[in-house]
C-alpha cells in the first residue's frame, strides 16, 4: 500500500459528461502529480501540484483541468469526454513534511488509478 | 528534463539475470535515476534510485557510469512474477520548483518457465 488513495477506482460514463477523480496523497505529501495511461501506452505527464500551486504542466488538454486543496488533496475534472478519453488516471505524490521540515527523495508513490471508460 | 530511451521489450527465462538500459543523454547535474516497476492495471512501485556508480538493495542493482549518460538497471534471477514493464525517470529529487517528470515508454520484460 503506497499510502496514496484514488477515487473512484472504476468510472463508466458517456459521451459529453463531466467526471471528477479525486487522488489522497500520502500524508503530508505536498507534491502531486497527474498521470493518464491509455491502453498498453505508457505514463502521460498531465500536470504537478506543490502545495496548493500548480507547479508544472504537460500536455494536458484544455478541457481537463485540476486542482489542490489546502488539505492537499487534488480533484482532476474531465469534461466534454470523448471516446479516446477512455484510461487509467494515476496520481503519485512526493515531498513529505513532518513538523514544518520538507523530506524528499525523488520517488513518487503512485495510487492504484481511476480508470475511466467513456462509451 | 532529460528525454529517456530504452527498448521496448526484453525475454528472459526463470533464473536468468535481466539487464536493462536506460540512455539519458541530457542529464543534469541534480537529477538522479529512478527506476519503477508497473504491473498491468497497477501503479508505478518504486525499484531503486541512484545518483553515481552502484547501488543495490534486496531486489535490484543500478549501475551508472561516470558520465551518467546512460545506467542499468540489473534484476537477479528472475521469476515469473518479474513479468512487468520498467521505466526509467530521471530527475531532481526536490518536486518544489515543478517538475515534468515524464516517463519514458518502459521495457516490457516477459520472464519465459
Amino acid at each position: 500500500d503506497s499510502g496514496v488513495t484514488q477515487t473512484p477506482k472504476h468510472l463508466i460514463t458517456a459521451t459529453g459528461q463531466r467526471v471528477t477523480l479525486r487522488c489522497s496523497p500520502r500524508s503530508g505529501d505536498l507534491s502531486v502529480y497527474w498521470y493518464q495511461q491509455s491502453l498498453d501506452q505508457g505514463l502521460q505527464f498531465l500536470i504537478q501540484y506543490y502545495n496548493g500551486e500548480e507547479r508544472a504542466k504537460g500536455n494536458i488538454l484544455e478541457r481537463f483541468s485540476a486542482q489542490q486543496f489546502p488539505d492537499l488533496h487534488s480533484e482532476l475534472n474531465l469534461s466534454s469526454l470523448e471516446l479516446g478519453d477512455s484510461a487509467l488516471y494515476f496520481c503519485a505524490s512526493s515531498d513529505s513534511t513532518s513538523g514544518g521540515a520538507v523530506s524528499y527523495t525523488g520517488e513518487l508513490f503512485f495510487g492504484e488509478g481511476s480508470r475511466l471508460t467513456v462509451l | 528534463l532529460a528525454k529517456t530511451t530504452q527498448p521496448i521489450s526484453m525475454d528472459s527465462y526463470e533464473g536468468q539475470e535481466v539487464n536493462i538500459t536506460c540512455s539519458h543523454n541530457n542529464i543534469a547535474t541534480n537529477d538522479y535515476i529512478t527506476w519503477y516497476q508497473q504491473f498491468p492495471s497497477q501503479g508505478p512501485r518504486f525499484i531503486i534510485q541512484g545518483y553515481k556508480t552502484k547501488v543495490t538493495n534486496e531486489v535490484a542493482s543500478l549501475f551508472i557510469p561516470a558520465d551518467r549518460k546512460s545506467s542499468t538497471l540489473s534484476l537477479p534471477r528472475v521469476s515469473l512474477s518479474d513479468t512487468a514493464v520498467y521505466y526509467c525517470l530521471v530527475g531532481p529529487p526536490n518536486q518544489a520548483a515543478g517538475n515534468k517528470l515524464t516517463f519514458g515508454g518502459g521495457t516490457r520484460v516477459l520472464v519465459k518457465p
